[in-house]
């Protein structure tokens, strides 16, 4: 059974460039978290996702971030305009409720020269 | 709210022997989750190990195992029979499942760096 998937694994971009980031949970998962992990902030969660629904956006750093599930495969993790500041590893993570377990995927290093 | 604390930045241990790392926490629940997870140099985060707090009997996958002392809200994982595969840092996380909402929010430690030498 395939686990959670990200893409792409490393991004390099330049100041002000549009980032996209993908995710894929684990089939049949209900719960999808956005992570970010920076040596200063540790791993910090995003925003989370039930049943394709955003349910708290409080850790979202500002609103040049925006995320959205379109369906219960996919999510997306934007950054529009991107800044130096935002280079860090983003995780994707997805969990079902009777697990509580919550399942990381590989991660994507994002550089914002 | 929920604080999780490692308080070991770095351990070292030789392959083969036996090491031990803290964490601690802070609640005021009962009933909740703890989780050991761990990030090699690739950057996975892998689980390791996860804890119900309802439960008495300290959990154990392989050569890892958990001394969980509830009153003392202590959670220390015992890597036995160190390898050199288990260099990584190691994450401690608190997690209070929400019945309302079913928000399973994880709450991480800073982490501790552990190198197994040969």
């Amino acid at each position: 059974d395939a686990g959670v998937i990200q893409s792409p694994r490393h991004e390099v971009t330049e100041m002000g460039q549009e980032v996209t980031l993908r995710c894929k949970p684990i089939s049949g998962h209900d719960y999808l978290f956005w992570y970010r992990q920076t040596m200063m902030r540790g791993l910090e969660l995003l925003i989370y996702f039930n049943n394709n629904v955003p349910i708290d956006d409080s850790g979202m750093p500002e609103d040049r971030f925006s995320a959205k599930m379109p369906n219960a495969s996919f999510s997306t993790l934007k950054i529009q305009p991107s800044e130096p500041r935002d280079s860090a590893v983003y995780f994707c993570a997805s969990s079902d409720r009777g697990q509580e377990t919550q399942y990381f995927g590989p991660g994507t290093r994002l550089l914002v020269l | 709210a929920q604080t999780v604390t490692q308080s070991q930045p770095e351990m070292s241990v030789q392959e083969a022997e036996t090491v031990t790392l803290s964490c601690t926490y802070d609640t005021s629940e009962s009933n909740y989750y703890l989780f050991w997870y761990k990030q090699p140099p690739s950057r996975q985060m892998i689980l390791v190990i996860r804890q119900e707090a309802y439960k008495q009997q300290n959990a154990t996958e392989n050569r890892f195992s958990v001394n969980f002392q509830k009153a003392a809200k202590s959670f220390s994982l015992k890597i036995s029979d160190s390898q050199l595969g288990d260099t990584a840092m190691y994450f401690c996380a608190f997690m209070k499942p929400d019945l309302g909402t079913g928000f399973q929010k994880l709450v991480f430690g800073t982490g501790t760096r552990l190198l197994v030498s040969p």
